[in-house]
């Protein structure tokens, strides 16, 4: 099975800063990665597909970069909104896999 | 609007079997592939099952592999798992959701996501 690991576990920031989260596989999965956030309480919602290409309805700030084996969810000037769980998830392998989460919390 | 409806999570034993549903309305059901992820209380989410449209192909990962069937029935537009042999592992949130792919790019992923539905293995 094709392993995700994300980072950092947490990260602590104060709204209006820019983050970058990180999602590295186990091997290269080309662009096969997509971004999920999931607020507390809530179903996940699709916010980037296949690494970098925007979702209908999704804010702007939000941004996916990367391929291969290194991707990054970028947040451009973070908002209350966005305090949440964020999770990856690969489709190279028809066994799909998930990342465990980086959570974002208010510092 | 896309809505996805799951229904049939409960308090269950050890060893038994539960089934549950998910009713799809605001789009072509039997147009996509459709699948059930879970995420255990505090846990991430992992993937549990998928279904082709009509029904023929079904995937699975082993945690599940010879316990769980996927079905579908498009004149209901509606989406099933059957769970056999629950252990206590399986306790979750449970979620239909729907998978969609692109011409241009490799693999699928979940555009619309259900409420959810909780399922919980105890004795």
């Amino acid at each position: 099975n094709i392993v995700l690991t994300q980072s950092p576990a947490t990260l602590s920031v104060t709204p209006g800063e820019s983050v970058s989260l990180s999602c590295r596989a186990s091997q290269s999965i080309s662009t096969s990665i997509h971004w999920y956030q999931q607020k507390s309480n809530e179903s996940p919602r699709l916010l980037i597909k296949y690494a970098s290409q925007s979702i209908s309805g999704i804010p702007s700030r939000f941004s996916g970069s990367g391929s291969g084996t290194d991707f990054t969810l970028s947040i451009n000037r973070v908002e209350s909104e966005d305090f949440s769980i964020y999770y990856c998830q690969q489709s190279y392998s028809s066994l799909y896999t998930f990342g465990s989460g980086t959570k974002l919390e208010i510092k | 609007e896309v809505q996805l409806v799951e229904s049939g999570g409960g308090l269950v034993q050890p060893g038994r079997s539960l089934k549950l549903s998910c009713a799809a309305s605001g789009f072509t059901f039997s147009n996509y592939y459709m699948a059930w992820v879970r995420q255990a209380p505090k846990k991430g989410l992992e993937w549990v099952a998928t279904i082709s449209t009509s029904g023929s192909r079904t995937y699975y990962p082993d945690s599940v592999k010879g316990r769980f069937t996927i079905s579908r029935d498009n004149a209901k537009s509606s989406l099933y798992l059957q769970m056999n042999s629950l252990k206590s592992e399986d306790t979750a949130t449970y979620y239909c959701a729907r998978r969609q792919s692109s011409y241009s790019s490799r693999g699928c992923y979940f555009d619309y996501w259900g409420q959810g539905v909780m399922v919980t293995v105890s004795s």
